[in-house]
């Protein structure tokens, strides 16, 4: 049974317009969560986290919200740019607890010119 | 530049056949992951180890083992290679344990071993 869903395979979105990519989880004792990037043929890369004293993390194009009372978090790039088209995975680690992190399915976006 | 290095980029194997994966990180870890990539679902966790000689099976460990004699080295171990085990097997290492400062939760992964069993 996943603990970290992404529920959208996939997702297409033209440049310069809004990507948002979603993420839900089930275990309460997650208090850590991240994104993850990944190109074809390379591993998976850190995109940005938030924790879960907070409700909202932004770094440059890439903001991150996190709904806690609806085990909810959202990736959201502005402006979305053709580079930005990867397999998006979203994580989560119960970090005070132990260290192991559980993924989701992954995202695939396209970003169209 | 930080590093976490898997082996073996693509191997092809006889159904049988016992397989070794290799992972070497240079920025001192103490967590070492093996995950596996499916389409469809994701990373699964195999094994993960947050010590040397020390291991904790992930939500997928049948089938598979593991070792972490050094504190550097994190391999993945099938004993019996079967054709459902076919996938990308990805190598990943963190900082710290629970509540330390070096425990920044991001994980660092490998560029992932692609594993076709015949």
């Amino acid at each position: 049974d996943q603990q970290v869903k992404q529920n959208s395979p996939s997702l297409s979105v033209q440049e310069g317009r809004i990507s948002i990519l979603n993420c839900d989880y089930t275990n309460s004792m997650f208090d850590y969560f991240l994104w993850y990037k990944k190109y074809p043929a390379e591993g998976p890369t850190f995109l940005i986290s938030i924790s879960s004293i907070k409700d909202k993390n932004e770094d440059g194009r890439f903001t991150v919200f996190l709904n806690k009372s609806a085990k909810h978090l959202s990736l959201h790039i502005v402006p979305s740019q053709p580079g930005d088209s990867a397999v998006y995975f979203c994580a989560a680690s119960a970090k005070g607890v132990n260290n192991d992190m559980r993924f989701g399915a992954g995202t695939r976006l396209t970003v169209k010119p | 530049d930080v590093k976490v290095t898997q082996s073996s980029r693509y191997l092809v194997k006889r159904t049988g056949e016992k397989v070794f994966l290799e992972c070497v990180q240079d920025m001192d870890h103490e967590n070492m992951f093996w995950y596996r990539q499916d389409p469809g679902l994701g990373l699964r966790l195999i094994y993960f180890s947050y010590d040397v000689k020390m291991k904790e099976k992930g939500d997928i460990p049948e089938g598979y083992s593991v070792s972490r004699e050094k504190k550097e080295r994190f391999s993945l171990i099938l004993e019996s290679a079967s054709t459902n085990q076919t996938s990308m097997y990805l190598c990943a290492s963190s900082g710290g344990g629970p509540g330390q400062q070096t425990n920044t939760g991001e994980l660092f992964f490998g560029e992932g071993s692609r594993l076709t069993v015949l």
